[in-house]
């Protein structure tokens, strides 16, 4: 089974909207990461934010991490067109060199 | 600085035939990871290799094998392929040498059918 579960698996959002998607993991992680994917194309790295990090920047992402709930939540703000894609979260557990990806939230942005 | 690049883009083969897949990482990374994506099962992992050397190898039948060239280019093949074999399969290359996982950037994927 997968480490990481995306909610919701699906989104739908007006320009200019803030769109919030969640992530879920079952055993301790060194990192966490998301991605974004665009219609069957590769993939995208957003953000990482390390275990011992709370909250993280990047442009208009914000990303948290709950370690205690393992939990991690993606917020893109002043949503646009182009944010039109698929975000995976993933998780790196171990030095296993892998990381566990989530099932992905599709989010759609309507102009 | 060239992305990671998969080839080919896309190819169909008949059940029982074998593929061979090809990356080329991003110039100075020498971990190459693949991933296979499926509609039903998701992204998968299925090996990593650093420096010729597989390093982890993902739950998936001995028909699924890879390797990588001392130019860090690395290659995986399927044998004897079935319908569930159908799939995007994506390459990965990352910097990081040792301990965690740290940023990967993907090629665009082969994108494989099989009738």
């Amino acid at each position: 089974s997968q480490q990481g579960e995306e909610d919701p698996q699906a989104l739908s959002i007006q320009e200019g909207e803030n769109a919030t998607m969640n992530c879920s993991y079952k055993t301790s992680i060194n990192n966490l990461q998301w991605y974004r994917q665009n219609s069957g194309r590769g993939l995208v790295h957003l953000i990482l934010i390390r275990s011992n990090e709370r909250e993280k920047h990047s442009g208009r992402l914000r990303v948290t991490l709950d370690t205690s709930k393992k939990s991690s939540s993606l917020l893109i703000t002043a949503s646009r067109a182009a944010d039109t894609a698929s975000y995976f979260c993933a998780t790196d557990a171990s030095n296993d060199y892998k990381l566990s990806f989530g099932a992905g939230t599709t989010v759609t942005v309507r102009a | 600085k060239a992305g990671v690049t998969q080839t080919p883009r896309y190819l169909i083969k008949t059940r029982g035939q074998q593929v061979t897949l090809s990356c080329s990482p991003i110039s100075g990374h020498r971990s190459v990871s693949w991933y296979q994506q499926t509609p039903g099962q998701g992204l998968q992992f299925l090996f990593e290799y650093f420096s010729e050397t597989q390093r982890n190898k993902g739950n998936f039948p001995g028909r699924f094998s890879g390797r990588q060239f001392s130019n860090s280019r690395s290659e995986m093949n399927v044998s004897t392929l079935e319908l569930g074999d159908s799939a995007l399969y994506l390459c990965a290359s990352s910097f990081k040498l040792a301990g965690n996982t740290g940023e990967l950037f993907f090629g665009e994927g082969s994108r494989l059918t099989v009738l």
